[in-house]
């Protein structure tokens, strides 16, 4: 049973245009939600997070939204550009900080131009 | 700065012979995690190291897989004996304080 789940396996967007990844979990004790990004025979370098307190956080063209009630995160790009295509992870933590987290299968951004 | 290192990069091997994957973790960092990704299972945590000390080892899948952290610097994740259904990427990451988890490239184990 996954907790965390990526129902796109990918998703396809035009160059300048907003791309949106979406996230849902089913564990109540995450507290804590992250995104990753992944290119090919690389590891995942972390993109962004949010705390269980926010219900949004921004970091440049990348913004985060969580809605607690329905379980469900997403990632905005905003504009895309060819350079994010990529595979997007979206992750999960509960309590403390320095547990291990649980990922979803990754969705994967085809940006065309 | 370095990053998180993975040694080999990528391992072939045949079914029953011993694998050991190498990490050495950022400098300073005091947590270690293991995890591997599969086309089915996609990226699952193996088992964590908290200053050394293995915390959480629930997701290692058999007696076959282990793992050591000797010290701060060095972590080994070991298979005994391999089997084909072990083929997959080995990632390792660490972080600081329970902060962002740095991952290294991966280790990419084929075993025949």
């Amino acid at each position: 049973d996954q907790q965390v789940k990526q129902n796109s396996p990918s998703l396809s967007v035009q160059e300048g245009r907003i791309s949106i990844l979406n996230c849902d979990y089913t564990n109540s004790m995450f507290d804590y939600f992250l995104w990753y990004k992944k290119y090919p025979a690389e590891g995942p370098t972390f993109l962004i997070s949010i705390s269980s307190i926010k219900d949004k956080n921004e970091d440049g063209r990348f913004t985060v939204f969580l809605n607690k009630s329905a379980k469900h995160l997403s990632l905005h790009i905003v504009p895309s550009q060819p350079g994010d295509s990529a595979v997007y992870f979206c992750a999960a933590r509960a309590g403390g900080g320095a547990d291990g987290l649980t990922f979803g299968k990754g969705t994967h951004l085809i940006i065309q131009p | 700065d370095a990053g998180v290192i993975q040694s080999p990069r990528h391992e072939v091997t045949e079914m029953g012979q011993e694998v050991t994957l190498r990490c050495k973790p950022i400098s300073g960092h005091n947590s270690l995690f293991w995890y591997r990704q599969t086309m089915m299972r996609g990226l699952e945590l193996l088992i964590y190291f908290n200053n050394n000390v293995p915390i959480d080892d629930s997701g290692m899948p058999e007696d076959r897989f282990s793992a050591k952290m000797p010290n701060a610097s060095f972590s080994t994740l070991k298979i005994q004996p391999s089997e084909p259904r072990d083929s997959a990427v080995y990632f390792c990451a660490s972080s600081l304080a329970g902060g962002t988890q740095y991952f290294g490239p991966g280790t990419r184990l084929t075993v025949l």
